[in-house]
């Protein structure tokens, strides 16, 4: 076990609210990423990190925001929920030695 | 910018058959590859992956991928499907230069395999 968490692992929302997905890492990783898996698109990533306070997009990032105040830390934040971004959300850390990635359970999000 | 094709978003094949599934990548640099399967109501996990060094990677469960330069091809192979690697598998390339460090994913092939 890759020592990575993510909560919650299930949620439903409205359309217009805002929405925090969580991940936590116990291993010390500086890199963690956030993917949605979407049936016929795979995995697509929305934001990664690469150290506390430093983030970049990914190529669907709009509409997400993410913050990483501690090392263990990686917040997904949807400002205004829509229909669109009903989806699995997985989040994963990199091991830099061993040069990939470490994938988190998953979040099923609904936003109706 | 880097991008993965995998061919054909569903292949079935009879327990004991040869299992072959298509990657080919497009990167500015030379790439690091990855094979992850994914079990269902599961997250992904690394088959195998290529860095540097020997063309031909061994990974867990008996598969394995040989990456072709010429061809820009990764694709994974097994010899003999069980039952156990009806799966859906990805392919990724990653960006391993400096910060921006990325993995970009295939959409993915789903095996089947009949008795």
């Amino acid at each position: 076990d890759a020592g990575i968490t993510q909560s919650p692992r299930h949620k439903v929302t409205e359309t217009g609210t805002p929405v925090t997905l969580r991940c936590h890492q116990t291993e010390n990783h500086r890199y963690m990423y956030w993917y949605r898996q979407d049936p016929g698109h795979g995995l697509r990533l929305i934001h990664y990190s690469y150290g506390v306070k430093d983030t970049d997009k990914g190529e669907v990032s709009d509409g997400y925001s993410v913050s990483r105040s501690k090392t263990e830390d990686f917040l997904l934040t949807l400002e205004s929920a829509t229909s669109s971004q009903t989806s699995v959300y997985f989040c994963a850390i990199r091991d830099r030695v061993d040069e990939k990635l470490f994938f988190g359970s998953g979040t099923q999000l609904s936003v109706l | 910018a880097q991008s993965v094709t995998q061919l054909g978003s569903h292949v079935s094949v009879s327990e004991g058959a040869l299992v072959l599934l298509r990657c080919n990548y497009s990167s500015s640099v030379p790439p690091y590859l990855f094979w992850y399967v994914q079990y269902p109501n599961q997250g992904l996990q690394l088959l195998l992956k290529y860095t540097t060094g020997a063309t031909l990677v061994k990974g867990i469960n008996g598969f394995e991928a040989e990456f072709k330069k010429s061809e820009t091809s990764f694709h994974l192979t097994k010899p003999s499907a069980h039952m156990s690697d009806a799966a859906e598998y990805f392919c990724a390339v990653s960006d391993h230069g400096g910060s921006n460090y990325k993995l970009t994913f295939g959409k993915g092939t789903l095996l089947t395999v009949n008795p």
